[in-house]
């Protein structure tokens, strides 16, 4: 079957850095999202990964080992703001979409 | 308005009522999507529309009926539902309807079946 694995939930503290990873076992690999989904509100796109490795935006960046079906985000600086669930997702041969179950990150002051 | 707007917010039913759920999306996308966001479980596409005809139909039981009249709205009728489909429903469009492409998302209705 098709699986992606992320942590359920993380803890960290304002103004330090935090990796939040993503591991995916799926038939083919067409790409890879991550969504934010703050409490209450819809998902917002981050990032989207096709090949290996790291892209960056701002704050936010995002890794990606195909070989080892494996993905990071990686957030820097972090503001209280940045509390939020993190969502993974992967694109498979067939061009399906396959979602992990989130890690929701709590920022403490 | 802009992206996709979903209404109700909120909504309380019993498992003998009938009510809807709409959704609209003003970004000019031609595929638009039903989710249904489960605490802790990864997103379960329930339904699929590519220029108002629908294109996956995920196993989702009888009781919820989709229906999309065009391209900027979609509808997600209900009936008889039981409680364990309490959970965040949330519509979402992109610009096609491959898993390639970004999905935009609207805040969801969270749904409640007493």
């Amino acid at each position: 079957g098709q699986n992606i694995d992320q942590p359920t939930e993380m803890t960290a503290t304002e103004g330090a850095i935090v990796q939040i990873n993503c591991t995916y076992q799926t038939s083919g690999f067409n790409g890879l999202f991550w969504y934010q989904q703050h409490a209450g509100e819809a998902p917002t796109f981050l990032s989207y990964n096709v090949l290996d490795g790291l892209e960056e935006k701002g704050r936010f960046s995002s890794f990606l080992s195909r070989s080892k079906g494996y993905s990071y985000l990686l957030l820097k600086e972090l503001q209280m703001k940045d509390s939020a669930s993190y969502l993974c997702a992967v694109t498979d041969s067939n061009y399906q979409l396959i979602w992990g179950a989130g890690t929701k990150l709590i920022i403490k002051p | 308005e802009t992206g996709v707007t979903q209404t109700p917010r909120h909504l309380v039913m019993g498992m003998t009522n009938k009510k809807s759920l709409k959704c609209e999306q003003h970004l000019g996308h031609n595929a638009m999507y039903w989710y249904k966001q489960s605490a802790k479980k990864p997103l379960e596409l329930m339904f699929v529309y590519s220029l108002e005809e629908r294109v996956e139909n995920n196993s989702v039981p009888s009781r919820f009926s989709p229906e999309c009249p065009n391209s900027s709205h979609l509808f997600l009728h209900l009936h008889t539902l039981q409680p364990e489909d309490s959970a965040l429903y949330l519509c979402a469009s992109s610009q096609g309807v491959s898993g390639a492409n970004v999905l935009t998302f609207g805040a969801g209705s969270r749904l409640t079946v007493l």
